[in-house]
């Protein structure tokens, strides 16, 4: 079945930190892949996609993204966090498997200090 | 332009209550999901509209879940009678169909369920 790993469920950083958090996923064939963001109080909302072209994608507000096939993996990065970047950050991938649906990781729990 | 909403926001019941969650997607959106997260736990599908038809309710936990989406618009999402397990947070989506699932899917607040 469809699965998709975060590698990290709490995450600490100060500010300007660099920031990488891992996604792999379990699925063979052709994939669309995101990554969302919840705010404190807020909606999920869309971060950055993938759906062909440049593996590497970038998103709103500094973040970017890279897809290795061979690895299953889509991790989001960020040179320099800051503190208004605290949220919970899902993974997620759409694929075929008789209709699409998109399935999503555990989220990470990031917390910038300030 | 109107995004996904859902009501209410937040509902506490008893258990062996009812209760009925509304979406109402973007409008021209034919995909529509419901998703639930349990308290700490990982956003889990329970199943997917396309237009009026279940593509897919391989989520669904069981038989106290029911859910509809008459004439392809809004989808309402109920539960009868609740248990305590079924508190979380209900989420629904929506994209537009392009039949490739190459489109983002835009979320609704949620809708906080308590059954006490």
């Amino acid at each position: 079945a469809q699965s998709v790993s975060q590698h990290n469920h709490h995450v600490i950083l100060s500010e300007a930190a660099s920031l990488e958090l891992g996604c792999n996923y379990s699925y063979g064939g052709t994939v669309n892949l995101f990554w969302y963001v919840q705010y404190p109080g807020q909606h999920l909302q869309l971060l950055l996609k993938y759906f062909s072209g440049d593996p590497l994608v970038k998103g709103i507000k500094g973040f970017e993204a890279e897809f290795i096939k061979s690895k299953f993996s889509f991790n989001l990065r960020k040179p320099s966090v800051q503190w208004s970047d605290t949220a919970e950050y899902f993974c997620a991938v759409n694929a075929n498997t008789g209709g699409f649906k998109t399935i999503f990781g555990a989220g990470t729990r990031l917390f910038v200090k300030a | 332009e109107a995004g996904v909403t859902q009501f209410p926001s937040h509902s506490v019941i008893e258990k062996g209550q009812t209760v009925t969650l509304r979406c109402d997607p973007i409008s021209g959106h034919d995909n529509l999901y419901w998703y639930r997260r349990v308290m700490g736990k990982e956003i889990k599908f329970l199943l997917h509209f396309v237009k009026e038809s279940k593509q897919d309710e391989s989520g669904m936990p069981n038989n106290r879940f029911l859910a509809e989406r008459t004439g392809g618009t809004y989808s309402t999402l109920k539960v009868q009678p609740a248990e305590l397990e079924d508190s979380g947070v209900y989420f629904c989506a929506s994209s537009l169909n392009r039949g490739q699932g190459d489109t983002e899917a835009f979320f609704g607040q949620g809708t906080r369920l308590t059954v006490v």
